[in-house]
């Protein structure tokens, strides 16, 4: 399995962007990349996921690098709601997303 | 539907006792997954359901860990002679067939925490 590489911990201040690196040198042509958070005492929930191109949704933006060796998970304004662990996961093809393998993720903290 | 359900959300009991975890998936999920998450780890994959088959097995699922979808709708996970080593959050995830999948992604449970004394 293709495996991702994330800083331990960050920290933002509220209100302001934050930027969470992702590392993934050995992602195949056909690995979607994908992010989840976790809130203290919760399950992980669905961020958002592409392939090669950015994407955006409500809850954030993902920007993949031209040689999809790297993604960042942007969050435009960060609030003490967003303090969690972020994932950063590679899943095999489209029609074979049989199970998420979990790193320990980046957990970041929102100061006020 | 208001999402995974687990039941119970903690549980504690003695090294030895036979312990057992329900998980209720979104009902027109087909696929269910079963996780493991120790503090300050990422959750462990488990094992995963398609409908009532159990499609995969971790490796870290030994002997004494056995899991059930037995109308492809709850899930049960059982642990028999628990170990301290068992102690953990165990999360349920449910996702709609592969087609679906990416527009939706997993959807976890909130866990069960049990803690072997």
């Amino acid at each position: 399995d293709a495996k991702t590489t994330q800083p331990n911990s960050m920290e933002s201040n509220e209100e302001e962007p934050v930027h969470l690196p992702c590392n993934h040198s050995t992602i195949s042509g056909t690995d979607y990349i994908h992010w989840y958070r976790q809130l203290p005492s919760q399950g992980p929930e669905y961020v958002i996921h592409g392939l090669t191109s950015n994407v955006n949704n409500r809850m954030a933006s993902l920007a993949i690098a031209e040689d999809r060796k790297s993604s960042t998970l942007i969050l435009h304004r960060a609030t003490l709601r967003d303090a969690a662990v972020y994932y950063c996961i590679l899943s095999l093809s489209k029609t074979s997303y049989d199970k998420v393998i979990f790193g320990p993720g980046t957990s970041l903290s929102v100061i006020p | 539907d208001t999402g995974v359900s687990q039941d119970p959300r903690h549980k504690i009991t003695k090294r030895g006792q036979n312990v057992t975890f329900r998980c209720d998936p979104i009902s027109e999920h087909n696929r269910l997954y079963w996780y493991r998450q120790t503090l300050g780890q990422g959750p462990e994959f488990l094992t995963y359901f398609q409908n009532e088959a159990q499609l995969e097995k971790s490796r870290l699922l030994s002997d004494r860990f056995s899991a059930e979808r037995p109308k492809g709708s709850f899930s049960t996970l059982e642990i028999q002679r628990t170990e301290q080593g068992d102690s953990a959050m165990y999360l349920c995830a449910s996702s709609p067939r592969p087609s679906s999948i990416l527009n939706y992604g997993y959807t976890f449970g909130s866990g069960t925490r049990l803690t072997v004394v």
